[in-house]
């Protein structure tokens, strides 16, 4: 099946400092999203992203999909920006897409004050 | 998202008893899809399913698990027999169509004693 590594694994950051985390998928895929899980278990969708770039407020991210990665930055970053950053992708199998998502291993940000 | 609605939250089963835990997937979605994550893991495709009808279902293990969405009401995922490697927290998300950003509810989480 597809493979999906993410990195770095593990991310510390004093508030206010920019972060970048990477997505890296071994197969053409339809659909990519960002998601991140709070602290307390919620997983909030951030961004649809298949390919092309996309911005909402402190957060964007980039997906070149011809060289199979995506990017999420992090700008002044806040202590609510903690929590587990998960990258998951569907595999193109070239025929209709309906939403099975592998998810990477995920990237845990801690934002200190 | 808020939208699509788990419950309950929290629930605590003693080895051998059954785990039901109920989906209402956001207003206008057709297509409901069960995630598992274990701790310290990313989220695991389970089934997917539309009214009536169970898509794929090849990430459900093949015994004491079961899906339905019926015509009427939520979709339901059925544990029979728990066990402690059950345990884990359920999430389950719902999209419009095909192709279309899949949103997650904020989980059950499912402990067995």
């Amino acid at each position: 099946g597809i493979q999906v590594e993410q990195s770095p694994p593990d991310l510390i950051l004093q508030e206010g400092a920019n972060s970048t985390l990477r997505c890296n998928f071994s197969d053409s895929v339809n659909n990519l999203q960002w998601f991140h899980q709070n602290p307390w278990g919620q997983l909030i969708n951030l961004f649809y992203i298949p390919s092309g770039t996309k911005q909402n407020g402190r957060l964007s991210a980039t997906t070149v999909a011809t060289e199979r990665y995506s990017l999420l930055y992090i700008s002044s970053s806040q202590t609510t920006d903690s929590g587990v950053y998960f990258c998951a992708v569907e595999l193109n199998a070239g025929g209709t897409s309906y939403g099975k998502l592998t998810f990477g291993q995920g990237t845990i940000l801690t934002v200190h004050p | 998202n808020a939208g699509v609605m788990q419950n309950p939250r929290h629930l605590v089963r003693r080895r051998g008893q059954e785990a039901r835990l109920r989906c209402s997937p956001m207003k206008g979605h057709s297509h409901v899809y069960w995630y598992r994550q274990l701790p310290e893991e990313g989220l695991k495709f389970m089934v997917y399913l539309q009214k009536e009808n169970i898509i794929d279902e090849s990430g459900m293990p093949k015994e004491r698990f079961s899906a339905e969405f019926p015509k009427e009401g939520p979709s339901i995922l059925r544990i029979q027999q728990v066990v402690r490697g059950d345990s884990a927290a359920y999430f389950c998300a719902s999209s419009r169509s095909s192709g279309n950003t899949i949103y997650f509810g904020e989980g059950s989480w499912l402990t067995v004693v």
